[in-house]
């Protein structure tokens, strides 16, 4: 079953415009954390925020906010003021606690966010 | 300064000719990571190491094994890459076993068979 999904293989957005990416997760775990990271079309992914099911508030870090429906199972990433430099793919991502207390990072397939002048 | 260093960042290799790609972090973390990753696709967890202990995805081929003589080093060999193998090939360490642990890659190894 698919554990990580994000319905948007492709998004436009108008530079310093806000965005949103969809991200919905599925799990039985009461406790689970949600990531998400933007990969460049170098190849590095690079950590963008956290999300963890316990907390109460949505995560921020700088542009990036995290939309956190629990309830929905749904962790948007919101992109506020778009910048060219915001064009790459952007992945979400979930780690729960396993049988095997391996933790693993699993991830969804993606959305590729191109910024227009 | 980079944390996690993958080398090379390119490879060629021979259909069926064996390969090994390394990965080495200066974070002293814990957890080492391979994943797999084709054109437009997520990545997919290979295998990973927690210490010197080392965890086998059930989907993994045989054709994939590791090693991770150190904490600071972890190898990644394919025994006789076939056409398919070709893919991103991405290192991650973390510090721990826990939910809110990020992980930090590498800039991945871009592997092509001929």
């Amino acid at each position: 079953a698919q554990k990580i999904t994000q319905t948007q293989p492709g998004m436009f957005v108008q530079e310093k415009e806000a965005v949103t990416l969809d991200c919905t997760y599925d799990t039985s775990d009461p406790s689970y954390g949600l990531f998400w990271y933007k990969q460049p079309s170098s190849g590095e992914m690079i950590f963008l925020i956290y999300q963890g099911s316990y907390d109460q508030q949505n995560a921020t870090e700088g542009r990036y906010s995290l939309n956190f429906q629990k309830a929905r199972k749904s962790a948007n990433l919101v992109i506020s003021a778009s910048q060219l430099g915001d064009s790459a793919m952007y992945f979400c991502a979930m780690r729960e606690a396993r049988a095997d207390s391996s933790y693993k990072l699993i991830f969804g397939s993606g959305t590729r966010l191109l910024v227009r002048p | 300064d980079a944390m996690v260093i993958q080398n090379p960042r390119y490879q060629v290799t021979q259909f069926g000719k064996p390969v090994t790609l390394s990965c080495s972090q200066t974070l002293n973390h814990n957890v080492m990571y391979w994943y797999q990753q084709k054109s437009s696709q997520a990545p997919k967890l290979l295998f990973h190491y927690y210490d010197k202990d080392f965890n086998n995805e059930a989907d993994t081929p045989d054709n994939f094994q590791s090693r991770r003589p150190n904490t600071s080093f972890c190898f990644l060999d394919i025994r006789s890459p076939g056409l398919g193998d070709a893919a991103m090939y991405l290192c991650a360490t973390s510090r721990g076993r826990t939910l809110n642990t990020e992980a930090f890659f590498g800039q991945g190894t871009r592997l092509t068979v001929v």
